[in-house]
């Protein structure tokens, strides 16, 4: 079973501060995946990272995919409040099926 | 074109009661899912679905049951519903949207087990 590791769990900081949230795993992904969870909905795909050494932007979210593809980060350039929510990294298993981190709860406050 | 839908959005259960949970998709998507969500778990996969008439067990699906009903439709069932089964499900499909591979998520389904 491949697994993936997130850190921080918990992330509580002010508007206009910078973050990474990392995703970190033993074993090599063929593309991890980024989720964000509002509450009270469904999680909602931000990017697909296929490379290794790929980095993709999405306004001020920067995620990059390791060298090795064993490892990914999010990192957010001058936080807003609308960017709180919990954040999913997943990794792909056959028939479509997504192995998910545990997730980090992000709270920006302002 | 709703995406996926499910229903009902909330509901409260006491030990030993059943009930189903339903979920539909219209993206015409072969393959669908249903997850647990439990805080500082991420999402597990209950049950899967890779296409209309097979069904799957994922990483956590003793005390539930599903139906693959049609291509559209995939349903969760709890026979005999326990206080450990109080979470968020979730249901979703797989297909190929804006250039890559992706899982669509439904609102989900907060459960409590009395």
């Amino acid at each position: 079973t491949q697994l993936l590791e997130q850190s921080p769990q918990f992330l509580s900081i002010q508007e206009g501060e910078n973050l990474t949230v990392y995703c970190n795993s033993s074993s090599v992904f063929s593309s991890l995946q980024w989720y964000r969870q509002e509450p009270g909905e469904g999680p909602v795909l931000l990017v697909t990272v296929v490379t290794g050494g790929e980095v993709k932007k999405l306004k001020r979210l920067t995620f990059q995919f390791g060298d090795a593809r064993k490892d990914s980060s999010l990192h957010i350039t001058a936080a807003q409040t609308g960017d709180t929510g919990l954040y999913l990294c997943a990794g792909p298993a056959s028939y479509g099926k997504l192995t998910f981190g545990q997730g980090t709860i992000l709270t920006v406050h302002p | 074109n709703a995406g996926v839908t499910q229903t009902p959005k909330f509901q409260v259960l006491k030990t030993g009661q059943s009930m189903t949970l339903q979920c539909a998709q219209d993206m015409n998507h072969n393959s669908m899912y249903w997850y647990r969500q439990d805080p500082g778990m991420g999402l597990r996969l209950i049950y899967y679905s890779a296409s209309e008439g097979t069904t799957d067990k994922g990483e956590v699906p003793n005390g539930y049951n599903v139906s693959r009903l049609n291509k559209r439709e995939f349903s969760l069932r709890l026979e005999s519903a326990a206080p450990s089964q109080t979470s968020v499900y979730f249901c979703a499909s797989f297909g190929f949207w804006l250039g890559g591979n992706e899982q669509f998520f439904g609102p989900g389904t907060r459960l409590t087990v009395l």
